[in-house]
């Protein structure tokens, strides 16, 4: 079973929420990532958490937090931002961290808009 | 230059025809290379990995990658139409790196 789970499946906000994403894996895996994807562009890393510790942040905007309260659970923290950061939110886990050869598995995403 | 490049596309093949997708990397030392489909409005689906040079099939797909001309392929055998996707391949070195993604169609 290569399951990872996204709630909510849509979010529209307006730029004084706080909001959060929520991912869920039970495949055992000890890594986790978020990927923010735009239209017709590929997904962009944002954070990499290995054992449930943030390894790599690819210099994100403070205004997105993210979480790993456990070694299943991962979530994005919103707050205050901007129409531009309306896009595809993907989850994905692997088995390792990287850089093992490691395949990594998405989750359905959360298609948030920022109003 | 991308670090890791795919034609955009679009690119039609026929119903039941043999469809080639290419990817090309920079990273010498890339060792882990993937294929995800993705279908307008979902999220990207594992269909390969490869992480030796040859080829390595899998039902109708099969990924073949040359590690000297840092080239991967995947080729999708007897196309349907459930096949039409863009296609991202995706290369490994500290992180995982996306091409653009070539989109196809499979013309009934």
């Amino acid at each position: 079973d290569t399951e990872v789970t996204q709630t909510p499946k849509h979010l529209v906000m307006g730029m004084t929420n706080k909001k959060s994403l929520k991912c869920e894996q039970h495949m055992g895996h000890r890594a986790m990532y978020w990927y923010k994807q735009k239209a017709k562009k590929p997904p962009e890393l944002m954070f990499v958490y290995s054992y449930e510790k943030l390894s790599i942040n690819e210099s994100v905007p403070s205004r997105f937090s993210p979480e790993c309260p456990n070694s299943s659970l991962l979530n994005l923290h919103l707050h205050a931002l901007q129409p531009e950061d309306s896009a595809l939110y993907l989850c994905a886990s692997s088995q390792g961290p990287p850089p093992g050869l490691y395949e990594q598995y998405f989750g359905p995403g959360t298609r948030l808009t920022v109003t | 230059q991308k670090e890791v490049e795919q034609n955009s596309g679009p690119l039609s093949v026929p119903e039941g025809a043999i469809a080639s997708l290419n990817c090309t990397y920079s990273d010498r030392v890339s060792q882990s290379f993937f294929w995800y489909r993705q279908y307008s409005g979902k999220s990207p689906e594992l269909i390969m990995s490869i992480y030796s040079n040859g080829d390595k099939e899998d039902g109708r797909f099969t990924a073949q990658l040359n590690k000297a001309s840092q080239y991967v392929s995947l080729l999708i055998r007897d196309s349907q139409p459930s096949d039409s996707a863009t296609y991202l391949c995706a290369v490994k070195v500290e992180k995982l790196t996306f091409g653009t993604g070539t989109r196809l169609t499979i013309i009934p």
